[in-house]
């Protein structure tokens, strides 16, 4: 079965740092790009950048540069997202997703990671 | 970046026709794609490639384009259509911008 199963929710003190997996089955991991988008309570989707299970190349959105790192363990088939200095603001729902290129849309996505920033 | 607007609501009856408009400059230059978004699940793709129905999706959706604006048509609306649509773009290196989201609903 083809699918991303995510890690389970988190709850994350201001100035923490957060790191969600999504683990990929039922096709091959290395043949696609992995995105990230999240999505605060009530809002819309926010897309925070890809990397390429391939070969590792990453592409952020200017907004969490700086402040977020993707990878991925291809022995496991899983891609990751870690995120520091969180605040508040970065309550959200994380999502991965699977990425069609060179269309570059997504065609499969986890059901999504709750993390909480919370003093 | 770019940004792509969408109105914020559209009401339709069921049977009845909803359209959703998303605009941007940089929209002529790159295929638009929409998503359907349900209360507390992950989004899924209703068109592809500005007006390709992928497998599995009812023929009642269909997209369109028009200049700097691509629009999502739900022919014939079903009350499971009432949901949470973005569209969504990107440009060749792949930097991707969402849409502000449109929330249907059936009256």
């Amino acid at each position: 079965q083809v699918q991303l199963v995510q890690s389970g929710a988190e709850v994350k003190k201001p100035g923490a740092s957060v790191k969600v997996s999504c683990k990929a089955s039922g096709y091959t991991f290395t043949s696609y790009v992995i995105s990230w988008v999240r999505q605060a309570p009530g809002q819309g989707l926010e897309w925070m950048g890809w990397i390429s299970a391939y070969n590792g190349n990453t592409n952020y959105a200017q907004k969490f540069q700086g402040r977020v790192t993707m990878t991925t363990d291809t022995s496991t088939s899983t891609a990751y997202v870690e995120l520091r200095s969180l605040r508040s603001d970065d309550t959200a729902v994380y999502y991965c997703a699977r990425v069609v290129t060179p269309y570059w849309y997504f065609d499969l996505w986890g059901r999504g990671t709750l993390v909480t920033v919370s003093s | 970046s770019y940004e792509l607007t969408q109105p914020p609501s559209v009401s339709v009856s069921p049977g009845q026709t909803a359209r959703i408009t998303c605009s941007g400059d940089a929209l002529p230059k790159q295929y638009a794609y929409w998503y359907q978004q349900k209360p507390g699940q992950a989004p899924v793709l209703v068109i592809n490639k500005d007006s390709e129905r992928p497998s599995g999706i009812p023929e009642r959706f269909s997209g369109s384009r028009s200049g700097t604006t691509v629009t999502l048509t739900i022919s014939g609306v079903q009350a499971e259509d009432e949901a949470d649509y973005y569209c969504q773009s990107a440009d060749s290196s792949g930097t991707y911008v969402f849409g502000t989201g449109t929330k249907v609903t059936v009256l």
